[in-house]
């Protein structure tokens, strides 16, 4: 399967602390995708990093991408009790053309 | 913004009843797509189009089918539910067919089949 693996599964932070998720994925991908979920919601998109990109900012969120490694990583700095949600990460592979696989996501809390 | 809309947020049918679940965009998005969210599982794909009345299947496309009569709407069906269709539904929509794609998702529909 090409589906990404999150990690942790979960993760629980003290509102104002950094949050790291990772994500790995095994064979080679044009783009990846962060996406967030709130309870018993769709998915919102985050960030896009193509694979030609090393690290890409947005907001309090920095994404970045090692290529050889397979791996991306998802930092949100400073959070908040509202950034409580599952994230997602979500590859592109060549030839799928628009389909992204999904990982199975990790639960972040925040506690206030 | 992008929205996409799907027909019922709960949904309650019998095994064996035909089930459909609508998906409406207003954005003109060429892409759609119906994935399931079951818990420890993730998002799996069931079927996607990326033109009228064009379909592929996904992953897991067992006992689902699909229709997409017109651009901004696609339709799941379950020909006859069974217990494991129980789950989160979601559709989702991009803008063009190619790589660089975000993908904008409705609400979800639970769906539970007893």
């Amino acid at each position: 399967s090409q589906q990404g693996e999150e990690d942790p599964q979960a993760l629980s932070i003290q509102e104002g602390e950094n949050a790291t998720m990772n994500c790995s994925y095994k064979t080679s991908i044009n783009n990846l995708q962060w996406y967030r979920q709130n309870s018993g919601r769709g998915l919102v998109h985050l960030i896009l990093i193509r694979s030609n990109e090393r690290e890409k900012h947005s907001g309090r969120l920095r994404v970045t991408l090692d290529t050889s490694k397979k791996s991306s990583s998802l930092l949100i700095t400073a959070s908040r009790a509202a950034d409580t949600a599952s994230y997602f990460c979500a590859t592109g592979h060549t030839g799928a053309n628009s389909k992204l696989t999904f990982g199975k996501g990790i639960t972040l809390s925040v506690r206030p | 913004d992008v929205k996409v809309t799907q027909s019922s947020r709960y949904l309650v049918k019998r095994t064996g009843e035909k089930v459909f679940l609508e998906c409406v965009q207003d954005m003109d998005h060429e892409n759609m797509f119906w994935y399931r969210q079951d818990p420890g599982l993730g998002l799996r794909l069931i079927y996607f189009s990326y033109d009228v009345k064009m379909k592929e299947k996904g992953d897991i496309p067992e006992g689902y089918s699909v229709s997409r009569e017109k651009k901004e709407r696609f339709s799941l069906i379950l020909e006859s539910a069974s217990t494991n269709q129980t789950s989160m539904y979601l559709c989702a929509s991009s803008l063009y067919t190619g790589p660089y794609n975000e993908q904008f998702f409705g609400p979800g529909t639970r769906l539970t089949v007893l």
